[in-house]
């Protein structure tokens, strides 16, 4: 069974600084995605970012950018130029490739403090 | 394109009672996933719907159960409620065909149980 792990319930940063947020995971598949979700206090869950584990190359959404180190499971998300309306839950969710598998498995979350 | 809607937004039962939770899922889409949010166990993935089958289910007792119907909405019944129901229950919808696609989820339902 895959597990996910965000070793951080909270986190805090200064406006306009960056922030990064730490996931690692388990799994014996090769291909599988990678997901950043925004839980804001309206708790309507938001993705953030994806990453498909067969590219190498990191993803890139405007000020949010991941760190995918394949080998080591890690994923972590990185949050620049940081704003008031990034403050949320964020979660790290895990699903397999397998055709059929819609299941997210998602880390315990790090709550994030934009501090003004 | 209207989001994922999900009622009741709130509901407050009492322990033995059962309830019922609805699904709207986005247009076109004929997934939906179900999962439990609570403090302590965090975010739980229950079961998904896909074309009115259930594809994948977790870990979870028989108290709980779904359906889907032809429009691809989906209820989840919980019967015989214990305190540790009390969640927030959260739905998502994809297409299902099995790219990585975005899965949205609704504002969830909030269940008390008393």
């Amino acid at each position: 069974a895959q597990t996910v792990t965000q070793s951080q319930p909270e986190m805090s940063v200064q406006e306009a600084e960056t922030v990064t947020l730490s996931c690692t995971y388990d799994t014996s598949e090769s291909d599988y995605y990678l997901f950043w979700y925004k839980q804001p206090p309206s708790r309507q869950m938001i993705l953030v970012i994806r990453q498909e584990a067969y590219k190498q190359q990191n993803a890139t959404e405007n000020r949010f950018s991941v760190n995918f180190q394949k080998a080591a499971k890690s994923f972590s998300l990185k949050i620049s130029d940081s704003q008031l309306g990034d403050a949320a839950m964020y979660f790290c969710a895990y699903r397999s490739a397998n055709f059929g598998n819609e299941k997210l498995t998602f880390g315990t979350g790090t709550r994030l403090t934009i501090i003004p | 394109k209207a989001g994922v809607t999900q009622t009741p937004r709130y509901l407050i039962k009492t322990r033995g009672q059962q309830v019922t939770l609805s699904c709207s899922p986005i247009s076109g889409h004929r997934s939906v996933s179900w999962y439990q949010q609570t403090p302590g166990q965090g975010l739980q993935f229950l079961f998904e719907y896909f074309s009115e089958t259930q594809r994948n289910k977790g870990n979870f007792p028989g108290r709980f159960s779904g359906r889907q119907f032809s429009n691809s909405r989906s209820e989840m019944n919980v019967s015989t409620l214990e305190l540790g129901d009390s969640a927030l229950y959260l739905c998502a919808s994809s297409s299902g065909t099995g790219a990585a696609g975005e899965l949205f989820f609704g504002e969830g339902s909030r269940l008390t149980v008393l």
